[in-house]
């Protein structure tokens, strides 16, 4: 099993343009997340899924769009990158929300935006 | 919402000193996580505590939640240059929530 899979890993982005962060998972899991990490301020929450069809907002949503369309899948889409956008982002996934639902993350995306 | 506080932000130590990090709620949490990021890597599951008082130890690796649930702790005894790292509390609500990590780095 690959687990959680991220495409691409490096991006670099002039302010302006778009782009979409593909997030691929193959353990079945309903639920996925997309984070992003800065230095010094941990991991924020940006959109999450919690089934096929399904997106909800997160701690930071806007400048964002998701979409999961498929199961194993979890798009995440800037449509007109700003500097303030540069991070590393992580999608991750997990079998529930309930009391065990240990997160299994992907390699992660290191997004700059020029 | 539901937020949490880890302390410190930073820590170095000397291989073979012992560390330790705190994650401390101002209400009461329903689990912990907690989660380790290498350098250039991405956040790894360690544990998951739900008990109030419950202790887990992996090898060198203490875990506590509180009795209160409000609080919760990692220590390393004896660091090793393998951990070096950040560590990450986190709680589920209705989704995950991270601390904002302690940065270990071990001076071999």
């Amino acid at each position: 099993n690959a687990g959680v899979t991220q495409t691409p890993k490096f991006r670099v982005l002039k302010t302006g343009q778009s782009m979409t962060l593909l997030c691929a998972q193959d353990m079945n899991h309903e639920y996925m997340y997309w984070y992003r990490q800065d230095p010094g301020m941990g991991l924020r929450l940006i959109h999450y899924s919690v089934g096929e069809g399904t997106t909800a907002k997160g701690e930071v949503p806007d400048g964002y769009n998701v979409s999961r369309l498929k199961k194993q899948n979890f798009l995440l889409g800037l449509e007109s990158a700003a500097p303030s956008q540069t991070s590393v982002y992580f999608c991750a996934s997990s079998y529930s929300l309930g009391s065990y639902n240990e997160q299994f993350f992907g390699p992660g995306t290191r997004l700059t935006v020029l | 919402g539901q937020q949490v506080m880890q302390i410190p932000q930073y820590q170095h130590v000397q291989e073979g000193e012992d560390f330790t990090t705190y994650c401390n709620s101002s209400t009461t949490l329903s689990n912990i996580q907690w989660y380790k990021q290498r350098p250039g890597g991405h956040p790894v599951f360690l544990i998951q505590l739900v008990k109030s008082g419950e202790v887990k130890k992996q090898k060198r690796l203490t875990f506590q939640f509180g009795e209160a649930k409000k609080n919760s702790s990692l220590h390393i005894t004896a660091t090793q240059t393998t951990d070096v790292g950040t560590y990450f509390c986190g709680f589920s609500g209705s989704r995950l929530t991270f601390g904002e990590g302690t940065q270990l780095t071990v001076n071999p």
